[in-house]
């Protein structure tokens, strides 16, 4: 099992580019989130999706949007991307027992 | 809305001594857990603590949880460099599936 997968590793946009982060998972779980983490200020979820066809706000979901494609993928997409939106994004899936999450390895953006 | 707090921010210790990393939580919650973050890595599960009086332990790492005064801790036995690492914890509330975490504990072990 691949676990969290996330693309692309690094990103580096312009002010006002748009862009898509992609999120699979394989584990079969039903819900998915998206965090950012930004230095000293551990991580703040941005969407998630409790299960297929359903998606909800989090803390920062301000500049953002989301996709649940189908129960194995989940898309944050930046509109028109902003600098205050350079970050490190995860994407995690959460197991339905304990629900414990399970971070994929995060994508690097970058906006000047 | 569930606010969590972790002390100390940053710890710095020397090899072989013990330390406790403490999080707080400010609603009811009966689900905590720690995470670890090695630099330009992603979070790694390390304890999923369920139940008042839960204890967990693996390596040099002791996870509890007490769901009473709203106190999780991760007790750090006889530190080793490898342990050298950011610490989250994060918890959920009881009617709830999202995770709040908190800031993180960047723990340095000194030779």
């Amino acid at each position: 099992n691949a676990g969290v997968t996330q693309t692309p590793k690094f990103q580096v946009l312009k002010t006002g580019q748009s862009m898509t982060l992609q999120c699979a998972q394989d584990m079969n779980h039903n819900s998915m989130y998206w965090y950012r983490q930004d230095p000293g200020m551990g991580l703040r979820l941005i969407y998630y999706s409790a299960s297929e066809g359903t998606t909800d706000k989090g803390e920062v979901p301000n500049g953002y949007n989301v996709s649940r494609l189908n129960k194995r993928e989940f898309s944050l997409r930046l509109e028109s991307a902003a600098p205050s939106q350079t970050s490190v994004y995860f994407c995690a899936s959460r197991e339905g027992v304990s629900y414990e999450q399970y971070f994929g390895p995060g994508t690097r953006l970058t906006v000047t | 809305e569930l606010k969590v707090e972790q002390n100390p921010l940053f710890l710095s210790m020397q090899e072989g001594k013990n330390y406790t990393i403490y999080c707080n939580y400010s609603t009811t919650s009966d689900r905590l857990y720690w995470y670890r973050q090695d630099p330009g890595k992603s979070l790694e599960s390390l304890f999923v603590l369920l139940s008042n009086g839960a204890v967990k332990q693996e390596g040099r790492l002791m996870a509890s949880l007490d769901t009473k005064a709203r106190l999780s801790t991760l007790h750090i036995t006889a530190a080793v460099h490898d342990l050298s690492a950011t610490y989250f914890c994060a918890g959920a509330p009881t009617s709830g599936s999202r995770l709040t975490f908190g800031e993180g504990t960047q723990l340095t072990v000194n030779p």
